[in-house]
């Protein structure tokens, strides 16, 4: 079993859509959670970073984690063409820089 | 405030031949970390070295190494390249804090013939 599981996709939505990504993990010690994005042939992108569980908000981003299911989230509110992106989830244990990786979202938001 | 640098930008190889990429980290970053990006993989953990000392390793063979500068800057060297060795090399770094994330460079993409 991989110790972070996410659907690879791809998701395509209509822009405007809000869009809902998912990440389950195995291990409940990790307590860093981020989510990335990745534009082709670009390096991944920081987005969000949450610590244990709870909601955090930024713009049209909101990140959830609910640490009792191992479950994590990223919402995409009014999606844009721009949005188009693989979205990677990535979680992180205390007094380790290791980060583990989701496999990816491929999200295609269309105009 | 200058983001993570990465040289080069694209390399090709061949079987057998060794290969040095180099990372800059952020001003004032400490921790720089090294990721192999595959299509069948995903992105994976190689090291990270904090203060020119590695201080966590990945699942990979003795092939591939890596080292720190006083100044922070990386190098990362694989020999012996294999073909499954094509990917795309990612460094990242941040203050070395464990509460700290990490911010990615454009990466290395490396082409094994």
């Amino acid at each position: 079993q991989k110790e972070v599981e996410q659907d690879p996709g791809p998701l395509s939505v209509p822009e405007g859509a809000i869009v809902s990504l998912n990440c389950t993990y195995s291990n409940s010690a990790f307590q860093y959670f981020m989510w990335y994005r990745q534009y082709s042939r670009k390096g991944p992108e920081l987005l969000m970073y949450t610590y244990s569980s709870g909601n955090k908000e930024d713009g049209r981003f909101t990140a959830q984690v609910d640490k009792s299911s191992k479950y994590i989230s990223l919402f995409i509110r009014d999606s844009q063409p721009s949005d188009s992106a693989t979205y990677l989830c990535a979680i992180k244990n205390t007094g380790f820089q290791k980060l583990v990786f989701g496999t990816g979202t491929r999200l295609l938001v269309s105009p | 405030k200058a983001g993570v640098t990465q040289t080069p930008r694209y390399l090709i190889k061949t079987r057998g031949q060794q290969v040095t990429l180099s990372c800059s980290p952020i001003s004032g970053h400490r921790s720089v970390s090294w990721y192999q990006q595959t299509p069948g993989q995903g992105l994976q953990f190689l090291f990270e070295y904090f203060s020119e000392t590695q201080r966590n390793k990945g699942n990979f063979p003795g092939r591939f190494s890596g080292r720190q500068f006083s100044n922070s800057r990386s190098e990362m060297n694989v020999s012996t390249l294999e073909l499954g060795d094509s990917a795309l090399y990612l460094c990242a770094s941040s203050r070395g804090d464990s509460q700290e994330t990490q911010y990615f460079g454009p990466g290395t993409r490396l082409l094994v013939l």
